[in-house]
């Protein structure tokens, strides 16, 4: 799976949208983007994934540079709920990493009042 | 309507003692997971299994047997307890080889 950089910490005003960018400069084509984030005291928790097309659901929208060299989870309107470790994985599905989610050290955001 | 839970929560025992955590998923998943988070905050996986078979193993010391009774079940036993045990286990379960995984609300193992 190809290595991911994130920033070791970001702060956020509550209401405000938050922007947590990821480079994956090494990611092959059938590798996907995923991101996970980890409230504290809590089990990881799955935000979004995808391969190379913007995502968006409920939490959150995930875009994904053509080159597909990097990416950046938004979350559109930031609550003190919000504040958390937030993990970029890239993964591929299949072969001897069945299942495997490698989790680097993650950027905590945190949310300000 | 707890998706993936783990019990105990909270284990504090002896160096030396054999302990075992369970975890129970009611996703109707296929897949399962053992993750450890030390205490530099760094989750890694252990285990993986699918259909109740071993699929990963990352290297860990074989005092940490993994079993999984049937699809929605999969426990943890550790003999001989190490200080250096002591972490957060977390379980996870997903259909098949999927990057979707949805995570316990974690063990805390002390080891004195």
């Amino acid at each position: 799976d190809a290595k991911t950089t994130q920033p070791p910490s970001m702060d956020c005003a509550e209401g405000r949208a938050a922007n947590l960018p990821c480079n994956h400069s090494t990611i092959s084509g059938n590798e996907y983007v995923y991101w996970y984030r980890q409230i504290h005291s809590q089990g990881p928790q799955y935000i979004i994934h995808g391969l190379k097309n913007n995502e968006t659901n409920e939490m959150a929208s995930l875009i994904i540079t053509e080159d597909r060299k990097s990416s950046t989870l938004i979350l559109p309107h930031a609550t003190l709920r919000d504040t958390a470790v937030y993990y970029c994985i890239v993964r591929v599905a299949g072969g001897t990493s069945y299942g495997k989610l490698t989790f680097g050290q993650g950027t905590i955001l945190t949310v300000h009042p | 309507d707890t998706a993936v839970s783990q019990t105990p929560k909270y284990l504090v025992t002896q160096m030396g003692n054999d302990k075992s955590i369970k975890c129970e998923q009611n996703l109707g998943h296929d897949t399962m997971y053992w993750y450890k988070q030390d205490s530099k905050k760094f989750l890694k996986i252990m285990f993986s299994y699918n259909n109740k078979e071993l699929i990963i193993n990352e290297t860990v010391p074989n005092r940490f047997s993994p079993k999984s009774p049937d699809k929605a079940h999969l426990n943890l036993h550790i003999n001989s307890l190490e200080l250096g045990d002591s972490a957060v286990y977390f379980c996870a379960s997903s259909q098949q080889d999927s990057g979707t995984q949805y995570f316990g609300p974690g063990t805390r193992l002390l080891v004195l």
